[in-house]
């Protein structure tokens, strides 16, 4: 079965760094999506990617936040100065539609010392 | 602002029995509904849909029920097996909207 694959699984990284945290979406999916889930709390929507640019962010995506579809199979979110609070599990997701179940990875855990 | 609400963090049943979980939502523009089950250590892994122009959708043990005037929704699982156990979430969405609201989730354990 297809599968939404997330690179690194862990990563830690001092406070102040840039992260870059990767996924390469299901191949004929058309929309990606970054979630994250800060330990103990709900999931949380970042930001929504079709067409190659974004379509909706959420108030969490300020401008520390980017992403990127580099070469039409990865899909890359980067944190460009990150502060104790992003550390959170992220996760990426792609759809065939809009109202399409998502698929999700498994994940990639990141630790902000 | 907690547009999608589980209020029961925790529900613990039976093997073979009914497992009932339960979703309020506050925006009554949403008109889609999912439910994702979460096992440890994975990412949320599709379950079911429906939308609001249905009442009822069923996909084997899975039957999700809508009640838009409630602004309600609930998971029934029905016989409930041990490999059920993990985290369910709700989650919502607006037509022509690109993302998804999750409730904060309700640990399911099944009891062998």
């Amino acid at each position: 079965e297809p599968e939404v694959t997330q690179t690194p699984s862990h990563q830690v990284t001092q406070m102040g760094q840039e992260v870059i945290l990767r996924c390469v979406p299901i191949s004929n999916h058309l929309y990606f999506y970054w979630y994250r889930q800060i330990l103990g709390q709900k999931v949380e929507f970042l930001v929504s990617f079709y067409n190659n640019e974004i379509s909706e962010k959420s108030e969490i995506f300020d401008d520390q936040f980017s992403v990127e579809r580099p070469d039409g199979s990865n899909f890359t979110l980067k944190i460009r100065s990150t502060k104790l609070e992003d550390s959170a599990m992220y996760f990426c997701a792609s759809s065939e539609g809009v109202n399409y179940g998502y698929t999700f990875g498994s994940g990639t855990r990141l630790t902000v010392v | 602002d907690q547009q999608v609400k589980q209020n029961s963090p925790s529900l613990s049943v039976q093997e073979g029995r009914i497992s009932i979980l339960n979703c309020d939502y506050t925006n009554s523009m949403f008109d889609y509904f999912l439910w994702y089950k979460k096992y440890p250590a994975e990412g949320p892994t599709f379950l079911i849909s429906i939308s609001s122009i249905k009442d009822k959708n069923e996909d084997g043990r899975f039957t999700v029920f809508l009640n838009k005037s409630a602004k309600h929704l609930s998971l029934h699982i029905v016989p409930s097996q041990p490999g059920d156990s993990a985290v369910y979430f709700c989650a919502a969405s607006e037509t022509g909207a690109n993302n998804l609201f999750f409730g904060t989730g309700t640990r399911l354990t099944v009891i062998p």
